[in-house]
Protein backbone atom coordinates (compact mmCIF):
# COMPACT_ATOMS: atom_id res chain seq x y z
CA UNK A 1 0.00 0.00 0.00
CA UNK A 2 1.17 3.69 -0.48
CA UNK A 3 2.47 5.71 2.07
CA UNK A 4 4.42 8.95 2.55
CA UNK A 5 6.57 10.15 5.26
CA UNK A 6 7.62 13.73 5.47
CA UNK A 7 10.60 13.72 7.70
CA UNK A 8 10.37 17.31 9.35
CA UNK A 9 7.62 18.51 11.14
CA UNK A 10 8.84 22.22 11.09
CA UNK A 11 11.35 23.98 9.09
CA UNK A 12 12.13 27.61 10.26
CA UNK A 13 14.34 29.02 7.68
CA UNK A 14 15.04 33.05 7.24
CA UNK A 15 13.74 34.94 4.12
CA UNK A 16 16.02 34.67 1.21
CA UNK A 17 17.71 31.56 2.59
CA UNK A 18 17.07 28.40 0.72
CA UNK A 19 14.87 25.46 1.54
CA UNK A 20 14.69 21.67 1.18
CA UNK A 21 11.44 20.09 2.13
CA UNK A 22 11.98 15.94 2.61
CA UNK A 23 9.24 13.56 1.74
CA UNK A 24 10.08 9.66 1.31
CA UNK A 25 7.68 7.76 0.04
CA UNK A 26 6.50 3.73 -0.40
CA UNK A 27 4.64 1.46 -3.00
CA UNK A 28 5.36 -1.20 -4.86
CA UNK A 29 4.67 0.05 -8.20
CA UNK A 30 4.91 3.19 -10.49
CA UNK A 31 3.30 6.14 -8.82
CA UNK A 32 2.46 9.84 -8.69
CA UNK A 33 3.82 12.20 -6.43
CA UNK A 34 2.67 15.99 -5.61
CA UNK A 35 3.19 18.80 -3.49
CA UNK A 36 0.54 20.88 -2.48
CA UNK A 37 0.36 23.79 -0.05
CA UNK A 38 -1.59 25.04 2.37
CA UNK A 39 -1.56 28.61 3.63
CA UNK A 40 -3.32 29.84 6.74
CA UNK A 41 -7.20 29.47 6.91
CA UNK A 42 -7.24 28.39 3.42
CA UNK A 43 -7.39 24.84 1.15
CA UNK A 44 -5.09 23.18 -0.69
CA UNK A 45 -3.43 23.97 -3.75
CA UNK A 46 -1.23 22.15 -5.71
CA UNK A 47 1.95 23.03 -5.79
CA UNK A 48 3.78 20.44 -8.59
CA UNK A 49 2.99 17.04 -9.80
CA UNK A 50 5.75 14.21 -10.89
CA UNK A 51 3.86 11.61 -13.36
CA UNK A 52 6.71 10.55 -15.05
CA UNK A 53 9.70 11.55 -17.89
CA UNK A 54 11.98 14.48 -16.42
CA UNK A 55 12.80 13.67 -12.72
CA UNK A 56 12.81 17.44 -12.05
CA UNK A 57 9.88 18.75 -11.90
CA UNK A 58 9.13 23.20 -11.58
CA UNK A 59 6.03 24.23 -10.08
CA UNK A 60 4.20 27.39 -9.10
CA UNK A 61 6.05 30.36 -7.09
CA UNK A 62 9.91 29.00 -7.68
CA UNK A 63 9.54 26.08 -6.01
CA UNK A 64 10.68 22.67 -7.45
CA UNK A 65 11.02 18.72 -6.77
CA UNK A 66 13.22 15.78 -7.48
CA UNK A 67 11.96 12.40 -8.13
CA UNK A 68 14.44 9.48 -7.03
CA UNK A 69 13.44 6.23 -7.51
CA UNK A 70 16.24 4.88 -5.84
CA UNK A 71 15.70 6.67 -2.94
CA UNK A 72 11.66 6.38 -3.40
CA UNK A 73 11.70 10.44 -2.29
CA UNK A 74 10.47 13.74 -3.86
CA UNK A 75 12.02 16.30 -1.70
CA UNK A 76 10.96 19.80 -2.44
CA UNK A 77 12.88 22.95 -2.84
CA UNK A 78 13.20 26.85 -3.59
CA UNK A 79 16.16 28.33 -3.77
CA UNK A 80 15.07 31.97 -2.04
CA UNK A 81 12.20 32.05 -0.28
CA UNK A 82 9.77 34.30 0.81
CA UNK A 83 7.74 35.91 3.56
CA UNK A 84 4.90 34.91 2.21
CA UNK A 85 6.06 31.02 1.96
CA UNK A 86 4.70 30.65 5.71
CA UNK A 87 2.78 27.67 4.89
CA UNK A 88 1.83 23.96 5.59
CA UNK A 89 3.54 21.81 2.63
CA UNK A 90 2.06 18.64 1.95
CA UNK A 91 3.71 15.56 -0.07
CA UNK A 92 1.02 13.19 -1.33
CA UNK A 93 1.22 9.40 -3.25
CA UNK A 94 -0.68 7.80 -5.32
CA UNK A 95 -0.80 4.44 -7.06
CA UNK A 96 -3.97 4.76 -9.38
CA UNK A 97 -7.01 6.30 -7.74
CA UNK A 98 -6.86 7.88 -4.69
CA UNK A 99 -4.13 10.11 -3.10
CA UNK A 100 -2.36 9.32 0.24
CA UNK A 101 -0.69 12.11 1.95
CA UNK A 102 1.92 12.89 4.15
CA UNK A 103 1.60 14.35 7.72
CA UNK A 104 2.59 17.65 6.87
CA UNK A 105 5.54 19.82 7.41
CA UNK A 106 5.21 24.05 8.62
CA UNK A 107 7.87 26.31 6.60
CA UNK A 108 8.18 29.16 8.38
CA UNK A 109 9.59 32.16 6.89
CA UNK A 110 11.40 34.67 9.16
CA UNK A 111 12.64 38.35 7.96
CA UNK B 1 -19.63 25.59 -10.18
CA UNK B 2 -15.53 27.34 -10.40
CA UNK B 3 -14.12 25.40 -7.51
CA UNK B 4 -15.42 22.65 -4.98
CA UNK B 5 -17.74 24.04 -2.51
CA UNK B 6 -17.90 22.84 1.01
CA UNK B 7 -20.98 23.56 3.20
CA UNK B 8 -21.31 24.22 5.97
CA UNK B 9 -17.97 26.29 6.88
CA UNK B 10 -18.52 25.64 10.12
CA UNK B 11 -20.13 23.67 12.33
CA UNK B 12 -20.41 23.32 16.19
CA UNK B 13 -22.51 20.36 17.14
CA UNK B 14 -23.39 18.92 20.69
CA UNK B 15 -21.99 15.57 21.69
CA UNK B 16 -24.61 12.39 20.21
CA UNK B 17 -25.47 14.83 17.43
CA UNK B 18 -25.60 14.03 13.95
CA UNK B 19 -24.21 16.08 11.47
CA UNK B 20 -24.10 16.49 7.53
CA UNK B 21 -20.97 17.66 5.43
CA UNK B 22 -22.07 18.20 2.27
CA UNK B 23 -19.40 19.10 -1.14
CA UNK B 24 -20.17 20.46 -4.44
CA UNK B 25 -17.46 18.86 -7.07
CA UNK B 26 -16.51 20.59 -9.96
CA UNK B 27 -18.80 20.11 -12.81
CA UNK B 28 -17.39 17.43 -15.07
CA UNK B 29 -15.46 15.97 -12.31
CA UNK B 30 -16.01 12.35 -12.16
CA UNK B 31 -13.97 11.44 -9.40
CA UNK B 32 -14.92 13.15 -5.59
CA UNK B 33 -12.98 12.54 -2.55
CA UNK B 34 -13.45 13.08 1.42
CA UNK B 35 -10.50 13.48 3.54
CA UNK B 36 -10.53 14.55 7.70
CA UNK B 37 -7.35 16.71 9.10
CA UNK B 38 -7.37 17.01 12.26
CA UNK B 39 -4.85 19.65 14.39
CA UNK B 40 -1.42 19.03 13.77
CA UNK B 41 -2.46 15.51 11.43
CA UNK B 42 -2.41 15.09 7.89
CA UNK B 43 -4.89 14.53 5.88
CA UNK B 44 -6.57 10.86 6.42
CA UNK B 45 -8.16 9.77 3.77
CA UNK B 46 -12.11 8.44 4.72
CA UNK B 47 -13.64 7.57 0.99
CA UNK B 48 -13.62 8.08 -2.58
CA UNK B 49 -16.46 8.22 -5.88
CA UNK B 50 -16.19 7.18 -8.76
CA UNK B 51 -19.42 8.87 -10.57
CA UNK B 52 -21.98 8.25 -7.71
CA UNK B 53 -20.04 4.20 -6.73
CA UNK B 54 -17.72 4.30 -3.83
CA UNK B 55 -15.17 1.72 -4.52
CA UNK B 56 -12.79 1.96 -1.30
CA UNK B 57 -14.71 2.24 2.03
CA UNK B 58 -11.70 1.25 3.86
CA UNK B 59 -10.79 5.03 5.32
CA UNK B 60 -14.41 5.66 7.11
CA UNK B 61 -13.60 5.47 10.80
CA UNK B 62 -16.34 3.77 11.91
CA UNK B 63 -19.84 2.89 11.30
CA UNK B 64 -20.63 6.24 12.41
CA UNK B 65 -19.65 7.14 9.31
CA UNK B 66 -21.30 6.96 6.06
CA UNK B 67 -21.62 9.11 2.68
CA UNK B 68 -23.16 8.86 -0.27
CA UNK B 69 -23.17 10.67 -3.77
CA UNK B 70 -25.91 11.29 -6.26
CA UNK B 71 -26.41 12.23 -9.91
CA UNK B 72 -22.39 11.96 -9.97
CA UNK B 73 -22.15 15.88 -8.61
CA UNK B 74 -23.05 16.19 -4.57
CA UNK B 75 -21.45 14.50 -1.93
CA UNK B 76 -22.97 14.15 1.49
CA UNK B 77 -20.71 12.92 4.21
CA UNK B 78 -23.09 12.30 7.54
CA UNK B 79 -21.58 11.43 11.00
CA UNK B 80 -24.09 9.63 13.22
CA UNK B 81 -23.97 10.04 17.26
CA UNK B 82 -21.03 12.73 16.75
CA UNK B 83 -17.72 12.37 19.48
CA UNK B 84 -15.30 15.06 20.42
CA UNK B 85 -12.66 13.05 18.25
CA UNK B 86 -14.62 13.70 15.45
CA UNK B 87 -13.31 16.83 16.00
CA UNK B 88 -11.87 18.11 12.97
CA UNK B 89 -11.64 19.70 9.16
CA UNK B 90 -13.16 17.76 6.67
CA UNK B 91 -12.15 18.52 3.32
CA UNK B 92 -13.56 17.31 -0.05
CA UNK B 93 -11.71 17.03 -3.74
CA UNK B 94 -13.12 16.77 -6.96
CA UNK B 95 -11.08 15.43 -10.16
CA UNK B 96 -10.88 14.51 -13.94
CA UNK B 97 -8.64 11.91 -12.36
CA UNK B 98 -5.56 11.60 -10.17
CA UNK B 99 -2.84 12.78 -13.07
CA UNK B 100 -4.40 15.71 -13.05
CA UNK B 101 -4.08 16.07 -8.98
CA UNK B 102 -7.45 17.16 -6.98
CA UNK B 103 -9.25 20.65 -6.67
CA UNK B 104 -10.13 20.86 -2.88
CA UNK B 105 -12.96 22.95 -1.49
CA UNK B 106 -12.41 25.05 1.87
CA UNK B 107 -13.60 22.35 4.15
CA UNK B 108 -15.88 21.98 7.01
CA UNK B 109 -14.60 22.80 10.40
CA UNK B 110 -16.43 20.82 12.60
CA UNK B 111 -16.23 21.38 16.39
CA UNK B 112 -18.22 18.50 18.60
CA UNK B 113 -18.88 19.50 22.25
Amino acid sequence: AQSVTQLDSQVPVFEEAPVELRCNYSSSVSVYLFWYVQYPNQGLQLLLKYLSGSTLVKGINGFEAEFNKSQTSFHLRKPSVHISDTAEYFCAVSESVDMRFGAGTRLTVKP
Amino acid sequence: GAGVSQSPSNKVTEKGKDVELRCDPISGHTALYWYRQSLGQGLEFLIYFQGNSAPDKSGLPSDRFSAERTGGSVSTLTIQRTQQEDSAVYLCASSTGTAHGYTFGSGTRLTVV
